[in-house]
């Protein structure tokens, strides 16, 4: 398959526990998206990259989160100290980055704060 | 900022009827805009997105959509519906404001199709 991978699927976690998100994007993909999806709501753009350059961070984006894509290729979404309010889908996913390109989707990590 | 609006959170219909799906965009500028479809179970996957050029873009499974730029509108439409239609659909914009980079979304609209 060679789509957007995202690991893991799913991530049960207690409240004020880290826990870290893993995206693999198309090989050929040098952008990288990270979005936010509650139910009833339409994803919201978290961050961005363009290579290993992280262009962009939403003002959603508080300073519990990080994020990360190394050597331009994976990257990943740590998110420090869950909140209850963080529970949530997290979607990432890649495009081309010349012009304005379609944005490929993972499956998501759904991530639950208990 | 931008915004986008769909018109419907849950339209049910039967199979064979036809369909149009609300969208409105705030942007003055240069918009393009996409439709995203997620089936059940499945990730969220374009359905048919505009650019420039003709305003009506043909998508797969033989949805289609009209951008009217007076009306900041981007509808979804097909003319027979099919019970493998059930899913999620959110309309999509990019714009300037943007860097013509990140997605704004709609609030996406279900669609159940009874047999």
């Amino acid at each position: 398959d060679t789509g957007v991978s995202q690991n893991p699927r799913h991530k049960i976690t207690k409240r004020g526990q880290n826990v870290t998100f893993r995206c693999d994007p198309i090989s050929e993909h040098n952008r990288l998206y990270w979005y936010r999806q509650t139910l009833g709501q339409g994803p919201e753009f978290l961050t961005y990259f363009q290579n290993e350059a992280q262009l962009e961070k939403s003002r959603l984006l508080s300073d519990r989160f990080s994020a990360e894509r190394p050597k331009g290729s994976f990257s990943t979404l740590e998110i420090q100290r869950t909140e209850q309010g963080d529970s949530a889908m997290y979607l990432c996913a890649s495009s081309l980055a010349t012009g304005v390109h379609e944005q490929y989707f993972g499956p998501g990590t759904r991530l639950t704060v208990t | 900022a931008q915004s986008v609006s769909q018109h419907n959170h849950h339209v049910i219909l039967s199979e064979a009827a036809s369909l149009e799906l609300g969208c409105n965009y705030s942007y003055g500028g240069t918009v393009n805009l996409f439709w995203y479809v997620q089936y059940p179970g499945q990730h969220l996957q374009l359905l048919l997105k505009y650019f420039s050029g003709d305003p009506l873009v043909k998508g797969i499974k033989g949805f289609e959509a009209e951008f009217i730029k007076s009306k900041f509108s981007f509808n979804l439409r097909k003319p027979s519906v099919q019970w493998s239609d059930t899913a999620e659909y959110f309309c999509a914009v990019i714009t300037m404001n943007s860097g013509y980079s990140t997605l704004t979304f709609g609030k996406g609209t279900m669609l159940l199709v009874s047999p």
